[in-house]
């Protein structure tokens, strides 16, 4: 019954570090998203997937890679981490079926500093 | 593209007064429009959403949004406002692909007593 979880919840790390950011579901949800959420920007989506292995840019995709082999989990990770990548990360999932079913559910949350 | 616009960063409303937070949205067609509720340190959750039929929606907590196309919002409203609904509250609207939801900057609400 856990729903959606995200690990860790908190993150510091150096300029030019890897760094990834899990997420895992337990409602077999097909849609699953990432977001930041920073101070007078609200969320805004860095990426989306489908269905396991279909992933698609969102509006914010620069300097990050997602990847989707399994429903359930859906890692963020940061190639070479910038300091303009501090932030908040949220992962959401919704499952698919038609408009009245696509309410995303929200992850509790990354908090990311990179120094 | 679609947009959605909060036009109030803060504000403080007495524990027991009425709510009405703003959001305007930007669209072409007919938006899919939603409101989500992030306590200190959570994620988001949701409040309530409008697809289509009666303009007037309800939702969890005692909140409720009114959908009136000619002025292009959405705003959110509560008629008694209690202590634990202190957050920050985001307006979101989905497009072409209504998965893919476009949000607010977000209003944060404080309650006084």
């Amino acid at each position: 019954d856990a729903g959606i979880t995200q690990s860790p919840r908190y993150k510091i790390t150096e300029t030019g570090r890897q760094v990834t950011l899990m997420c895992h579901q337990t409602w077999s949800h097909s849609y699953m998203f990432w977001y930041r959420q920073d101070l007078g920007h609200g969320l805004r989506l860095i990426y989306y997937s489908a269905a396991a292995d279909i992933t698609d840019k969102g509006e914010v995709p620069d300097g990050y890679v997602v990847s989707r082999s399994k429903t359930e989990n859906f890692p963020l990770t940061l190639e070479s981490a910038t300091r303009s990548q501090t932030s908040v990360y949220f992962c959401a999932s919704s499952e698919a079926g038609g408009i009245y079913t696509d309410t995303q559910y929200f992850g509790p949350g990354t908090r990311l500093t990179v120094l | 593209a679609q947009s959605v616009t909060q036009p109030d960063i803060h504000i403080t409303v007495s524990e027991g007064a009425s709510l009405e937070l703003r959001c305007n949205y930007s669209y072409g067609a007919t938006p899919y429009l939603f409101w989500y509720v992030q306590s200190p340190g959570q994620g988001l959750q949701l409040l309530l959403k409008y697809f289509s039929g009666d303009t007037l929606v309800q939702g969890i907590k005692g909140f409720e949004a009114e959908f009136k196309r000619s002025q292009s919002s959405f705003n959110l409203r509560k008629p008694s406002v209690h202590w634990s609904d202190a957050a920050e509250y985001f307006c979101a609207v989905g497009g072409e692909s209504f998965q893919k939801l476009v949000f607010g900057t977000g209003t944060r609400l404080l309650v006084s007593p």
